[in-house]
């Protein structure tokens, strides 16, 4: 079935660094999400892509869709303790599919 | 707050014993959908509902594990005879039916088995 990769694995970044992220498929998505989920909690959407090519921004978090549709990138600038957290990304398994399938995670770790 | 409430947030109990979760979605959230997450894993789909009916179950809902949304709000989760696979955390996540609506999760209830 359909999987998505993220990379790195994990991350250990100092507080105020730039922080990028990836996430790759072997086939097409035509929406891309990306998660936080911290400790104890449900995964919390960040930012939604619904293009080919698209940049979207909140705040100090931006994600892009991939022209190819098999990759998406996630950036934090400036990164804050509070970005601590597991960072999923998401896309519905098949076009107009409502199941999201979901990468492995990229868990971040700031040191103050 | 008018998120994706779950209830328990946590439960213990013995293997072979039944156990059933509920999940609140937002409210006019015509979608509902149900999610496992273990240890170090993204989370894996297990079935939706659109409205009361339910329309995709994943092969990891075994017959030890049933749905519902009686009336189309809120759902419940039972598993029966649970085994020690399955602790995991249960996620809840609803959406309206519009496209581009994406999930919004609850914060789930996460089961252990002793």
């Amino acid at each position: 079935g359909q999987q998505l990769n993220q990379s790195p694995q994990s991350m250990f970044i100092q507080e105020g660094e730039d922080v990028s992220m990836n996430c790759t498929s072997s086939s097409i998505f035509n929406t891309w999400l990306w998660y936080k989920q911290e400790p104890g909690e449900g995964p919390v959407l960040l930012i939604a892509l619904y293009k080919a090519g698209e940049l979207t921004s909140n705040g100090r978090l931006t994600a892009q869709f991939g022209i190819t549709r098999k990759d998406s990138f996630l950036n934090i600038s400036a990164s804050i303790p509070s970005d601590v957290g597991i960072y999923f990304c998401a896309g519905p398994f098949l076009q107009g599919a409502q199941k999201l399938v979901f990468g492995q995670g990229t868990r971040l770790t700031i040191n103050p | 707050d008018t998120g994706v409430s779950q209830n328990p947030r946590h439960k213990i109990t013995k293997r072979g014993q039944n156990v059933t979760f509920r999940c609140d979605p937002i409210s006019e959230h015509n979608r509902l959908y149900w999610y496992r997450q273990t240890l170090g894993q993204g989370p894996e789909f297990l079935t939706y509902f659109q409205n009361e009916a339910q329309l995709e179950k994943s092969r990891l809902l075994s017959d030890r594990f049933s749905a519902e949304r009686p009336k189309g709000s809120f759902s419940t989760l039972e598993i029966q005879r649970t085994e020690q696979g399955d602790s995991a955390m249960y996620l809840c996540a609803s959406s309206l039916g519009d496209r581009h609506q994406p999930q919004h999760f609850g914060d789930g209830t996460r089961l252990s088995i002793l």
